[in-house]
């Protein structure tokens, strides 16, 4: 286990379309992070979770938007209905629980390009 | 919410000058405070963090200070080389270590030869 690991790199999508991404964090993390980044921007905060339990999620994050982590280990990222202004950079990050472990191992990304 | 808000957004320095980046935050109980560099391509990596009870922390070329009476910290890198050329990310975690990281809209910083 090398790092945060996520599948596919590079997701092109019509306008509509559903579309699934998957993140397989570091063995031993339990905190598993999603955050979009546009160009020139920061990482936008979209959820969260500690073991299996979804902690919080962004209340600028539609309806369309969903995670799980049903086994506490990998999760899925799923947009229903892609719109162009879904297409970002989709980051997962994973970290330890605790106030010692704050630090976050991002992945390498799924790009999304919806047109 | 917690708001994170970084300047400048570009900066370019002499190669062995020193940089600066600010950022403030909104929710003074927010008590961890990383400093993330991105560079072209690849993932946002820490590169140094500080806690609340403290105001300064070094680790070689790179410096991080606190105000928190001011709500707003700052990243110092020193004789800058070519490598430091990145994209600098500020962030902020609320008051529980249950709480988000929030991150700032980014420093490119470009390092002249």
């Amino acid at each position: 286990d090398t790092g945060v690991s996520q599948n596919p790199r590079h997701k092109i999508t019509k306008r509509g379309q559903n579309v699934t991404f998957r993140c397989d964090p570091i063995s031993e993390h339990n905190r598993l992070y999603w955050y979009r980044q546009t160009l020139g921007q920061g990482p936008e905060f979209l959820t969260y979770f500690q073991n299996e339990a979804q902690l919080e999620k962004s209340r600028l994050l539609s309806d369309r938007f969903s995670a799980e982590r049903p086994k506490g280990s990998f999760s899925t990222l799923e947009i229903q209905r892609t719109e162009q202004g879904d297409s970002a950079m989709y980051l997962c990050a994973s970290s330890l629980a605790g106030p010692s472990n704050e630090k976050l191992f991002f992945g390498s990304g799924t790009q999304l390009s919806v047109l | 919410g917690e708001n994170v808000e970084q300047h400048p957004s570009t900066l370019s320095v002499q190669e062995g000058d020193s940089a600066v980046i600010k950022c403030t935050y909104s929710d003074s109980a927010s008590n961890y405070f990383p400093w993330y560099k991105q560079e072209l391509g690849k993932r946002p990596q820490l590169i140094i963090d500080i806690r609340s009870n403290v105001g300064e922390k070094k680790d070689q070329r790179i410096a991080v200070t606190l105000n928190k009476t001011a709500k707003h910290f700052s990243l110092h890198i020193t004789e800058t080389q070519p490598e430091d050329s990145a994209v600098y990310f500020c962030a902020a975690r609320g008051y529980s270590s249950a709480s988000k990281i929030i991150f700032g809209s980014g420093t490119r910083l470009s390092i002249r030869p």
